[in-house]
């Protein structure tokens, strides 16, 4: 069992380009999330996806899209990178929304010149 | 609006000096309060969920307790390997077309530090 995964691991791109996250569950959950870690604030969530076909923004969306691609995939864009998206990215997953703990990828640190 | 502050920021003890960490959280309608161990450049470890007020969980040298308005998390002669960021969050029930998900909101952290 891998748990949670993502790729790349580290990232470094130029302003205005695009990228995508990938991020993948073994665990047969059926609820996903994107946070972003900045320091002083905490992890923050951007993006959900309550179960497969659904998604849906959380406290910081603007400026990423998101794709449930099957039950075990969500993956988070980014069309046109800006600076203050410097972040690290942390994918997410539990069984079923309320209720039941998270668990955590290794997150994707990604910085914007 | 969901709010958690932990306190203190950072934490600095000797090995086998026990303290505790505190959790002080404003939620509407909690399901729950967990907490989550974090090591340099990796992502949050679960640790313990607590569900209602009174009740408590252990699990090696911690022990995490709940009251209706904050949680403690109590280390026992912590060791240097429990050096790490410690992280609250509360979850409340949000729904998302019909569909039940984990809304959480996470304090900013107390960074532990336990000298040998």
């Amino acid at each position: 069992n891998a748990g949670v995964t993502q790729t790349p691991k580290f990232q470094v791109l130029k302003t205005g380009q695009s990228m995508t996250l990938q991020c993948a569950q073994d665990m047969n959950h059926n609820s996903m999330y994107w946070y972003r870690q900045d320091p002083g604030m905490g992890l923050r969530l951007i993006y959900y996806s309550a179960s497969e076909g659904t998604t849906d923004k959380g406290e910081v969306p603007n400026g990423y899209n998101v794709s449930r691609l099957n039950k075990r995939e969500f993956s988070l864009r980014l069309e046109s990178a800006a600076p203050s998206q410097t972040s690290v990215y942390f994918c997410a997953s539990n069984y079923r929304g309320g209720d039941y703990e998270q668990y955590f990828g290794p997150g994707t640190r990604l910085t914007v010149t | 609006e969901d709010q958690v502050t932990q306190s203190p920021e950072a934490l600095r003890l000797q090995e086998g000096e026990s303290s505790s960490l505190n959790c002080s959280y404003t939620v509407s309608g909690l399901r729950g309060l967990f907490w989550y161990r974090q090591d340099p450049g990796k992502g949050p470890e679960f640790l313990f969920t607590l569900y209602s007020a009174g009740e408590e969980k252990e699990k090696e040298r911690l022990k995490a307790t709940l009251t209706k308005k904050e949680s403690f998390l109590h280390i026992t002669a912590p060791k240097p390997e429990d050096s790490a960021t410690y992280l609250c969050a509360v979850q409340a029930q949000a729904y998302a077309g019909g569909t039940s998900y984990g809304k959480l909101t996470f304090g900013q952290g107390t960074i532990l530090t336990v000298h040998p």
